[in-house]
């Protein structure tokens, strides 16, 4: 079945610093995958998604994110936070076909000035 | 604009009770989505629904139940509520298929506490 894993609860950053978020999946073929970021209080807004072609992939909000089949990951990075970036960043997986996401446990980020 | 809300925002019920979470969008979206968020959980699909009259389970949906009689609603019902259940949960929808998977819109979340 396929998965996603956040291996970081909670990840502290000063502002102006770069951020990398990890995400890795389990799926057995090309996935769809996604980043979604969750402000105090509120719904998820998608940052950026993955379905095939250029590995490197631009978002919303100054972030991105790098596919690496090799690697079953697709980490999330900004080269500057600011302090506006504090949230929870979800990784999701999506099964083709269905338009259902899979969604890892959430990396909760925040931003000491 | 279109958008998607959910009601009530925040309920305190009794275990044993009947609950219904409504989930009203106006993007003409043929899927839409329940999930429950839950710490050290994330996002766990409850059901889930491709059209009218359609309606699926997702992996968390015992104690739950969801009908779709037209487009713009999928209203979630807990039909005898546990304490279990209180957690935050999000309705989602989106368009069909092709480069619009997986771009769900989310409501702002119901809060429901059980005691």
């Amino acid at each position: 079945a396929q998965s996603v894993t956040q291996p970081d609860i909670h990840i502290t950053v000063s502002e102006g610093a770069s951020l990398e978020l990890r995400c890795n999946y389990s799926y057995g073929a090309t996935p769809y995958l996604f980043w979604y970021v969750q402000s105090p209080g509120q719904g998820l807004q998608l940052l950026l998604k993955y379905f095939s072609g250029d590995t490197l992939v631009q978002g919303i909000k100054g972030f991105e994110a790098e596919f690496k089949r090799s690697q079953s990951s697709f980490n999330l990075r900004k080269p500057s936070v600011h302090w506006s970036d504090a949230a929870e960043y979800f990784c999701a997986v999506g099964e083709k076909n269905t338009d259902k996401l899979i969604f890892g446990t959430g990396t909760r980020l925040q931003v000491f000035p | 604009d279109a958008e998607i809300t959910q009601s009530p925002r925040h309920k305190i019920t009794e275990t044993g009770r009947q609950v219904t979470l409504a989930c009203h969008q106006t993007w003409n979206h043929n899927n839409m989505f329940w999930y429950r968020q839950d710490l050290g959980h994330g996002l766990r699909l409850i059901h889930y629904s491709y059209g009218v009259h359609d309606t699926n389970k997702g992996e968390v949906s015992d104690g739950y139940s969801v009908s779709r009689s037209n487009t713009e609603d999928l209203p979630l019902t807990l039909e005898s509520a546990a304490s279990s259940q209180t957690s935050v949960y999000f309705c989602a929808s989106s368009a069909s298929g092709g480069v619009n998977t997986g771009e769900l819109f989310f409501g702002e979340g119901s809060r429901l506490t059980v005691l």
